[in-house]
């Protein structure tokens, strides 16, 4: 019954791979969202979309790249990782105001 | 001026006893308000929401809204050691329902 699901729950690769964060969620909201928590807590909105289309684009390099395949998924692929990208990623969606995060993923680049 | 500001922490309070977290925003157009808790290692929950000026309580919880002042407070009674987590003020700011910001979080520790 997760309502927000992610995977991988942990990922630990070195700097320049590649990678892939995948999100569901069964809620049956329009709007879905990446953000990016630092290890000083911050939390902070990268990306959202609304029914597939991309609504939100804050600064962030174009080495990330999210994609729904439709407004129940949001993939978030990573290109060229950087040491500062380490940092705990989670995707939440809302029908309105209200977030709904998932588990997260702490993603570690070495 | 950061969009949302709360202070870091950690607030200590005895066990039984009224915690208050305090947070203030800079964008008067602000529609909604929400408190989120976030234990070490989860994901943020949302525990309440409030989008009128006032209070809004559930359970132990009140929200207290105060748009002249740009203030928005949540008091947990009766506080327990479990209440222990960072609690994370949202304000949606104007322009959309989608745009909301989060402070960074006020560090609760409920001392037994």
């Amino acid at each position: 019954d997760t309502a927000v699901s992610q995977t991988p729950k942990y990922l630990v690769t070195q700097m320049g791979n590649d990678k892939s964060i995948k999100c569901e969620q069964n809620l049956g909201h329009d709007t879905m969202y990446w953000y990016k928590q630092d290890s000083k807590k911050f939390l902070k909105i990268m990306f959202s979309y609304n029914n597939k289309e991309l609504i939100i684009n804050e600064t962030v390099p174009n080495r990330f790249s999210p994609k729904s395949p439709d407004k129940a998924h949001l993939n978030l692929h990573i290109n060229s990782l950087e040491l500062g990208d380490s940092a705990v990623y989670f995707c939440a969606s809302s029908q309105e105001g209200e977030r709904y995060f998932g588990p997260g993923t702490r993603l570690t680049v070495t | 001026q950061k969009e949302v500001e709360q202070n870091s922490g950690p607030l200590s309070v005895p066990e039984g006893a009224i915690a208050s977290l305090n947070c203030t925003y800079s964008d008067r157009g602000s529609q909604s308000f929400f408190w989120y808790r976030q234990y070490s290692g989860k994901s943020p929950e949302l525990i309440m929401s409030i989008y009128s000026n006032g209070d809004k309580e559930d359970g132990r919880f009140t929200a207290q809204l105060n748009k002249a002042s740009q203030y928005v407070s949540l008091l947990i009674r009766d506080s327990q050691p479990s209440d222990s987590a960072t609690y994370l003020c949202a304000v949606r700011l104007g322009g959309g329902y989608q745009k909301v910001t989060f402070g960074i979080g006020t560090k609760l520790q409920v001392i037994p």
